[in-house]
């Protein structure tokens, strides 16, 4: 499948175990955000949102919980499983050219060992 | 529902081509965007169109266009185009412009070669 990135900040876990996914974001005036999920050969597939006038949001065995005071968003993802193997992109909705876009972060790369 | 359908998945060019590639967003959204993924650079941001306008662009060069049609389907073009272009283009597609902060959903992309 197509390589997402060569050098990924890389997040092994345990099958079983809870795994948490960081990411800092850029702007302060960023009042939206979404956790992606990249499978190999595969585009990204949205796996939860949060505005910012929430601090935490729940899904199906996912957690997102964002800091605005330290500018930092969270993915918890409970009794990881071997599927949940993909690489994770937090996005938040920014202006940087003018109207807003999602602003992809780099990714972080989850490794679910059986 | 059908997802997000880009076609070619594949397609290989020589420099100085220029390629055309098509997007076809999920029934009754009328948002598509258009980003370029590398491994060196990550995911980033080409254009958007909503009802058959741009309200959006990054910062590529004028060789990278867009358009969209009266149906929602779009198309991005590359024209001359350099090795530097190789990479996954993605589309994707939500129900309200990104300014409205909606989630974007994504086809699989179109894996550009350029040789």
């Amino acid at each position: 499948g197509e390589s997402v990135g060569l050098h990924l900040p890389t997040l092994s876990v345990q099958e079983g175990d809870n795994s948490i996914i960081n990411c800092a974001y850029s702007n302060s005036a960023s009042d939206y955000f979404i956790w992606y999920k990249q499978e190999s050969g595969k585009g990204p597939q949205f796996i939860i949102d949060i505005r910012s006038n929430m601090d935490k949001r729940q899904g199906q065995r996912v957690t997102v919980l964002l800091n605005k005071t330290v500018k930092h968003l969270s993915l918890q993802i409970a009794a990881t499983q071997p599927g949940d193997s993909a690489v994770y992109f937090c996005a938040e909705n920014t202006a940087d050219t003018g109207r807003r876009a999602l602003t992809f972060g780099s990714g972080t790369r989850l490794q679910v060992q059986p | 529902k059908a997802g997000v359908t880009q076609t070619p998945r594949y397609l290989i060019k020589t420099r100085g081509q220029q390629v055309t590639l098509s997007c076809s967003p999920i029934s009754g959204h009328r948002s598509v965007s258009w980003y370029q993924q590398t491994p060196g650079q990550g995911l980033q941001f080409l254009f958007e169109y909503f009802s058959e306008t741009q309200r959006n662009k990054g910062n590529f060069p004028g060789r990278f266009s867009g358009r969209q049609f009266s149906n929602s389907r779009s198309e991005m073009n590359v024209s001359t185009l350099e090795l530097g272009d190789s990479a996954l283009y993605l589309c994707a597609s939500s129900l309200v412009t990104q300014e409205g902060g909606s989630p974007l959903h994504f086809g699989n992309g179109t894996r550009l070669t350029v040789t």
